[in-house]
């Protein structure tokens, strides 16, 4: 079993929709939680950083991370199509990040 | 600025050829690693350095090798290439071990042996 857990999807959403992806992770030294984005064939980018619990925002996405449960979630306000990628939740409690498998994110027109 | 960079872009193999795949960056970050990622599977990491002239194995080393002899390189060797390493491999650096956690990648390498 893998220590960042994700659903890989996909995930099909209308356009404006809410969206929530969510991770799990089991190591409780965690302290490092990020999103990554990732288009079809191109590198991930970074899209979101949270240190400990609590939430951050960012425009029409908001973070949130609950040490308590090793819960991740990425909420997306008012999805657009230009959202459509695949979305990597990563964690560490050290410099090496432990990847989820990602979630695919569709949301059409 | 370029970021990271990564050659080539598109690679095909016959079984036991030898190849490298080249990566460079611009940022003079310490830390700098190599993933691939394979469907269903997510990124694995393959190998890692936290500065020139240190590097450590990742998850999934076998069959690979890697060297940093300057902060800005870091080259993947495929001693004796097998199908099993037809995947997309990404370069990511990030500024030091205490913020190696937030990663630069690179548009990747797609690999494909035959």
């Amino acid at each position: 079993q893998k220590e960042v857990e994700q659903d890989p999807g996909p995930l099909s959403v209308p356009e404006g929709a809410i969206v929530s992806l969510n991770c799990t992770y089991s190591n409780s030294a965690f302290q490092y939680f990020m999103w990554y984005r990732q288009y079809s064939r191109k590198g991930p980018e970074l899209l979101m950083y949270t240190y400990s619990s609590g939430n951050k925002e960012d425009g029409r996405f908001t973070a949130q991370v609950d040490k308590s449960s090793k819960y991740i979630s990425l909420f997306i306000r008012d999805s657009q199509p230009s959202d459509s990628a695949t979305y990597l939740c990563a964690s560490g409690g050290s410099y090496i990040p432990t990847f989820g498998r990602g979630t695919s994110l569709i949301v059409h027109p | 600025n370029a970021g990271v960079t990564q050659t080539p872009k598109f690679q095909v193999l016959k079984t036991g050829q030898s190849m490298t795949l080249q990566c460079a960056q611009d940022m003079n970050h310490e830390y700098m690693s190599w993933y691939r990622q394979d469907p269903g599977m997510g990124l694995r990491l393959i190998h890692y350095s936290v500065g020139a002239g240190i590097t450590d194995q990742g998850e999934v080393p076998n069959g690979y090798n890697v060297s940093r002899s300057t902060t800005e390189d870091f080259p993947l060797r495929l001693l004796s290439a097998a199908p099993s390493q037809t995947s997309v491999y990404f370069c990511a650096s990030a500024a030091g071990a205490s913020g190696a956690n937030v990663l630069t990648f690179g548009a990747g390498s797609r690999l494909t042996v035959l």
